[in-house]
């Protein structure tokens, strides 16, 4: 098994543009997070999904930031426009049958919005 | 909702000595709890859990202790070595349906040969 998947892992933008971030969970994993982690703020959960459902997006920090997982082997998280206090590293997890198992990180997505 | 508070932010050992983390929570019904370890430039991966009808769990070097009265839980290091240095987390998952993850601010963990 490859693991959790993310792209790009590296990813520079200018602020106002798109940007999109992409995820592959572990087949057969039931539940997809997406965490935030900054020196700052540590590591932030930002959109829990369960059987492609989104079940928590209250850490969504604002309307600019949005989820999707339109089936069970693929989730984006978009930022639209970007600013640069979204750089961070963006961290997508798996996890069998529900959230209270343990979780595969991705390698995550370094990004910079300068 | 939940609340983790972890402590110390930052901790300094020589090579040998034991580390103890410690996280408390604020949700009494809260039931799992994951320690995960993030080495610099990687991923967190999980290390260790425990859930709450268990006080104690061991695995070789590294050991969890939960205190579900006092609603806190602890990390223990014994016999460190470098490659123990790393940025630990504590989580707390709160029950009720939603299974929503909440982590603590992480311990920076450094260990001196």
């Amino acid at each position: 098994d490859a693991g959790v998947i993310q792209s790009p892992r590296h990813e520079v933008t200018e602020m106002g543009q798109e940007v999109t971030l992409r995820c592959k969970p572990i087949s057969g994993h039931n539940s997809l997070f997406w965490y935030r982690q900054t020196m700052m703020r540590g590591l932030e959960l930002l959109i829990y999904f369960n059987n492609n459902v989104p079940i928590d997006d209250s850490g969504m920090p604002e309307d600019r930031f949005s989820a999707k997982m339109p089936n069970a082997s693929f989730s984006t998280l978009k930022i639209q426009p970007s600013e640069p206090r979204d750089s961070a590293v963006y961290f997508c997890a798996s996890s069998p049958y529900r959230a209270d198992y343990e979780q595969y990180f991705g390698p995550g997505t370094r990004l910079t919005v300068t | 909702g939940e609340n983790v508070e972890q402590h110390p932010s930052t901790l300094s050992v020589q090579e040998g000595d034991s580390a103890v983390i410690k996280c408390t929570y604020s949700d009494s019904a809260s039931n799992y709890f994951p320690w995960y370890k993030q080495e610099l430039g990687k991923r967190p991966q999980l290390i260790i859990d425990i859930r709450s009808n268990v006080g104690e769990k061991k695995d070789q070097r590294i050991a969890v202790t939960l205190n579900k009265t006092a609603k806190h839980f602890s990390l223990h290091i014994t016999e460190t070595q470098p490659e123990d240095s790393a940025v630990y987390f504590c989580a707390a998952y709160a029950s009720g349906g939603s299974y929503i993850p909440t982590f603590g601010r992480g311990t920076s963990l450094i260990v001196h040969p």
